[in-house]
Protein backbone atom coordinates (compact mmCIF):
# COMPACT_ATOMS: atom_id res chain seq x y z
CA UNK A 1 0.00 0.00 0.00
CA UNK A 2 0.56 2.92 -0.52
CA UNK A 3 2.02 5.51 2.72
CA UNK A 4 3.24 9.45 2.33
CA UNK A 5 5.49 10.47 4.92
CA UNK A 6 5.94 14.08 5.70
CA UNK A 7 8.42 15.90 8.80
CA UNK A 8 8.85 17.93 11.03
CA UNK A 9 5.24 17.79 12.34
CA UNK A 10 6.25 20.93 13.90
CA UNK A 11 8.45 23.52 13.56
CA UNK A 12 9.49 26.95 15.38
CA UNK A 13 11.80 29.12 13.23
CA UNK A 14 13.59 32.62 13.32
CA UNK A 15 12.77 34.99 10.89
CA UNK A 16 15.44 35.09 8.61
CA UNK A 17 16.47 31.66 9.01
CA UNK A 18 16.61 28.77 6.50
CA UNK A 19 13.74 26.31 5.81
CA UNK A 20 13.83 22.93 4.82
CA UNK A 21 10.59 20.52 4.65
CA UNK A 22 10.77 16.61 3.25
CA UNK A 23 8.19 14.51 2.29
CA UNK A 24 8.62 10.87 0.97
CA UNK A 25 6.14 8.78 -0.83
CA UNK A 26 6.45 4.90 -0.75
CA UNK A 27 4.69 2.32 -2.81
CA UNK A 28 4.06 3.93 -5.46
CA UNK A 29 5.98 5.29 -8.85
CA UNK A 30 6.26 8.34 -10.91
CA UNK A 31 3.33 10.19 -8.64
CA UNK A 32 2.57 13.41 -9.30
CA UNK A 33 3.96 15.64 -6.08
CA UNK A 34 2.46 18.32 -4.10
CA UNK A 35 3.05 21.42 -1.61
CA UNK A 36 -0.06 23.24 -0.17
CA UNK A 37 -0.07 25.58 2.52
CA UNK A 38 -3.25 26.56 5.13
CA UNK A 39 -3.19 29.66 7.04
CA UNK A 40 -4.50 29.86 9.72
CA UNK A 41 -8.21 29.34 9.07
CA UNK A 42 -7.64 29.85 5.91
CA UNK A 43 -8.37 27.37 3.22
CA UNK A 44 -6.06 25.18 1.21
CA UNK A 45 -3.40 27.25 -1.14
CA UNK A 46 -1.48 25.17 -3.75
CA UNK A 47 2.07 26.45 -3.86
CA UNK A 48 3.82 24.15 -6.12
CA UNK A 49 3.80 20.72 -7.64
CA UNK A 50 5.82 18.15 -9.57
CA UNK A 51 5.10 15.71 -12.25
CA UNK A 52 8.35 14.41 -12.67
CA UNK A 53 11.94 14.69 -11.79
CA UNK A 54 13.58 18.13 -11.75
CA UNK A 55 9.83 19.55 -12.60
CA UNK A 56 8.22 21.84 -10.83
CA UNK A 57 5.35 24.28 -11.08
CA UNK A 58 5.18 27.14 -8.91
CA UNK A 59 1.48 28.44 -8.76
CA UNK A 60 2.35 31.97 -6.36
CA UNK A 61 5.08 34.28 -6.17
CA UNK A 62 6.34 34.01 -2.67
CA UNK A 63 9.33 33.58 -0.50
CA UNK A 64 9.57 29.47 -1.23
CA UNK A 65 11.00 27.07 -3.82
CA UNK A 66 10.41 23.51 -4.21
CA UNK A 67 12.85 20.80 -5.82
CA UNK A 68 12.13 17.20 -6.85
CA UNK A 69 15.83 15.17 -6.52
CA UNK A 70 13.99 11.55 -6.56
CA UNK A 71 11.42 10.37 -8.27
CA UNK A 72 9.06 10.00 -4.92
CA UNK A 73 10.83 12.68 -2.86
CA UNK A 74 9.40 16.87 -2.20
CA UNK A 75 11.03 19.42 -0.65
CA UNK A 76 9.95 22.71 0.25
CA UNK A 77 12.60 25.34 0.85
CA UNK A 78 13.31 28.87 2.12
CA UNK A 79 16.91 30.37 2.09
CA UNK A 80 15.16 33.35 4.35
CA UNK A 81 12.28 32.65 6.34
CA UNK A 82 9.74 35.33 6.87
CA UNK A 83 6.63 36.13 9.75
CA UNK A 84 4.53 36.01 7.00
CA UNK A 85 5.46 32.08 5.98
CA UNK A 86 3.71 30.78 9.29
CA UNK A 87 1.20 28.44 8.51
CA UNK A 88 0.31 24.35 7.77
CA UNK A 89 2.23 22.61 4.95
CA UNK A 90 0.72 19.52 3.60
CA UNK A 91 2.49 17.59 0.88
CA UNK A 92 0.15 15.30 -1.58
CA UNK A 93 0.30 12.89 -4.03
CA UNK A 94 -1.79 11.75 -7.14
CA UNK A 95 -1.48 8.52 -9.46
CA UNK A 96 -0.58 10.70 -12.81
CA UNK A 97 -3.38 12.06 -14.30
CA UNK A 98 -5.79 10.73 -11.89
CA UNK A 99 -5.89 13.40 -8.99
CA UNK A 100 -9.57 13.81 -9.65
CA UNK A 101 -9.91 10.14 -7.92
CA UNK A 102 -8.13 10.67 -4.91
CA UNK A 103 -5.16 13.34 -3.60
CA UNK A 104 -3.66 11.42 -0.66
CA UNK A 105 -1.98 14.26 2.11
CA UNK A 106 0.51 13.82 4.46
CA UNK A 107 -0.47 14.44 8.09
CA UNK A 108 1.37 17.96 7.83
CA UNK A 109 4.18 20.52 9.09
CA UNK A 110 2.79 23.27 11.39
CA UNK A 111 5.45 26.12 10.37
CA UNK A 112 5.73 28.84 13.21
CA UNK A 113 8.37 31.28 12.37
CA UNK A 114 9.16 34.03 15.02
CA UNK B 1 -6.13 31.59 -11.32
CA UNK B 2 -9.09 29.73 -10.69
CA UNK B 3 -10.60 30.27 -7.42
CA UNK B 4 -13.85 28.44 -5.36
CA UNK B 5 -16.16 30.53 -3.73
CA UNK B 6 -17.21 28.30 -0.75
CA UNK B 7 -20.20 29.26 2.29
CA UNK B 8 -20.47 29.56 4.94
CA UNK B 9 -17.29 29.76 6.36
CA UNK B 10 -18.14 28.31 9.81
CA UNK B 11 -21.32 26.73 11.11
CA UNK B 12 -22.54 26.32 15.03
CA UNK B 13 -25.02 23.49 15.21
CA UNK B 14 -27.03 21.17 17.46
CA UNK B 15 -26.55 17.02 17.26
CA UNK B 16 -29.08 16.03 15.07
CA UNK B 17 -29.54 18.89 12.72
CA UNK B 18 -29.08 18.78 9.14
CA UNK B 19 -25.96 20.58 7.41
CA UNK B 20 -25.77 22.35 3.86
CA UNK B 21 -22.47 24.01 1.96
CA UNK B 22 -21.98 25.20 -0.77
CA UNK B 23 -19.16 26.10 -3.32
CA UNK B 24 -19.08 28.26 -6.21
CA UNK B 25 -16.72 29.44 -9.43
CA UNK B 26 -16.63 31.63 -12.75
CA UNK B 27 -14.86 28.52 -14.29
CA UNK B 28 -16.03 25.61 -15.30
CA UNK B 29 -14.67 22.23 -13.40
CA UNK B 30 -14.12 18.66 -15.31
CA UNK B 31 -14.61 17.80 -11.52
CA UNK B 32 -16.11 18.48 -7.96
CA UNK B 33 -14.28 16.70 -4.83
CA UNK B 34 -15.63 17.14 -1.03
CA UNK B 35 -12.40 17.16 1.39
CA UNK B 36 -12.75 16.53 5.31
CA UNK B 37 -10.22 18.17 7.73
CA UNK B 38 -9.72 16.79 11.26
CA UNK B 39 -7.64 19.13 13.36
CA UNK B 40 -3.85 18.91 12.95
CA UNK B 41 -4.30 16.12 9.78
CA UNK B 42 -4.03 16.67 5.97
CA UNK B 43 -7.64 16.13 4.28
CA UNK B 44 -9.59 13.37 3.54
CA UNK B 45 -11.64 12.64 0.45
CA UNK B 46 -15.14 12.50 1.06
CA UNK B 47 -17.29 12.38 -2.34
CA UNK B 48 -16.10 12.89 -5.43
CA UNK B 49 -18.44 13.90 -8.80
CA UNK B 50 -17.28 13.63 -12.40
CA UNK B 51 -20.85 14.30 -14.36
CA UNK B 52 -22.74 17.33 -14.17
CA UNK B 53 -26.14 17.17 -12.58
CA UNK B 54 -24.51 13.97 -10.74
CA UNK B 55 -25.88 13.48 -7.10
CA UNK B 56 -23.66 10.85 -5.17
CA UNK B 57 -24.69 9.80 -1.51
CA UNK B 58 -21.53 8.25 1.07
CA UNK B 59 -23.55 7.25 4.26
CA UNK B 60 -25.16 10.70 5.56
CA UNK B 61 -23.58 12.81 3.25
CA UNK B 62 -24.70 14.23 -0.24
CA UNK B 63 -23.09 16.05 -2.84
CA UNK B 64 -24.01 17.08 -6.41
CA UNK B 65 -22.64 18.45 -9.49
CA UNK B 66 -23.97 21.63 -10.80
CA UNK B 67 -25.35 21.06 -14.21
CA UNK B 68 -23.65 24.28 -14.89
CA UNK B 69 -20.65 22.44 -13.66
CA UNK B 70 -19.88 26.21 -11.66
CA UNK B 71 -20.93 24.80 -8.37
CA UNK B 72 -21.38 21.89 -6.14
CA UNK B 73 -23.02 21.60 -2.73
CA UNK B 74 -22.61 19.29 0.29
CA UNK B 75 -25.53 17.92 2.48
CA UNK B 76 -24.91 15.83 5.98
CA UNK B 77 -27.77 14.62 7.80
CA UNK B 78 -28.24 14.39 11.26
CA UNK B 79 -25.36 15.50 12.26
CA UNK B 80 -23.03 13.47 15.21
CA UNK B 81 -19.74 14.89 17.18
CA UNK B 82 -17.21 13.13 14.82
CA UNK B 83 -19.03 15.31 11.99
CA UNK B 84 -16.72 18.36 13.38
CA UNK B 85 -14.44 19.49 11.31
CA UNK B 86 -13.40 21.68 8.46
CA UNK B 87 -14.79 20.59 4.64
CA UNK B 88 -13.51 21.70 1.55
CA UNK B 89 -14.49 21.03 -1.86
CA UNK B 90 -12.08 21.37 -4.64
CA UNK B 91 -12.08 21.44 -8.55
CA UNK B 92 -10.27 19.98 -11.16
CA UNK B 93 -10.24 21.78 -14.94
CA UNK B 94 -9.37 18.97 -17.52
CA UNK B 95 -6.03 18.23 -17.39
CA UNK B 96 -4.71 20.20 -15.43
CA UNK B 97 -2.85 17.57 -12.91
CA UNK B 98 -3.88 19.70 -9.90
CA UNK B 99 -6.68 20.60 -7.34
CA UNK B 100 -7.98 24.25 -6.31
CA UNK B 101 -9.62 24.26 -3.15
CA UNK B 102 -12.51 26.66 -1.13
CA UNK B 103 -11.25 28.09 1.70
CA UNK B 104 -13.51 25.97 3.68
CA UNK B 105 -16.65 25.43 6.15
CA UNK B 106 -15.28 25.13 9.65
CA UNK B 107 -18.16 23.20 10.90
CA UNK B 108 -18.76 23.15 15.19
CA UNK B 109 -21.35 21.08 17.06
CA UNK B 110 -22.99 21.34 19.95
CA UNK B 111 -23.83 18.48 21.79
Amino acid sequence: SQTIHQWPATLVQPVGSPLSLECTVEGTSNPNLYWYRQAAGRGLQLLFYSVGIGQISSEVPQNLSASRPQDRQFILSSKKLLLSDSGFYLCAWSQKGRVNEKLFFGSGTQLSVL
Amino acid sequence: GQQLNQSPQSMFIQEGEDVSMNCTSSSIFNTWLWYKQDPGEGPVLLIALYKAGELTSNGRLTAQFGITRKDSFLNISASIPSDVGIYFCAGEIQGAQKLVFGQGTRLTINP
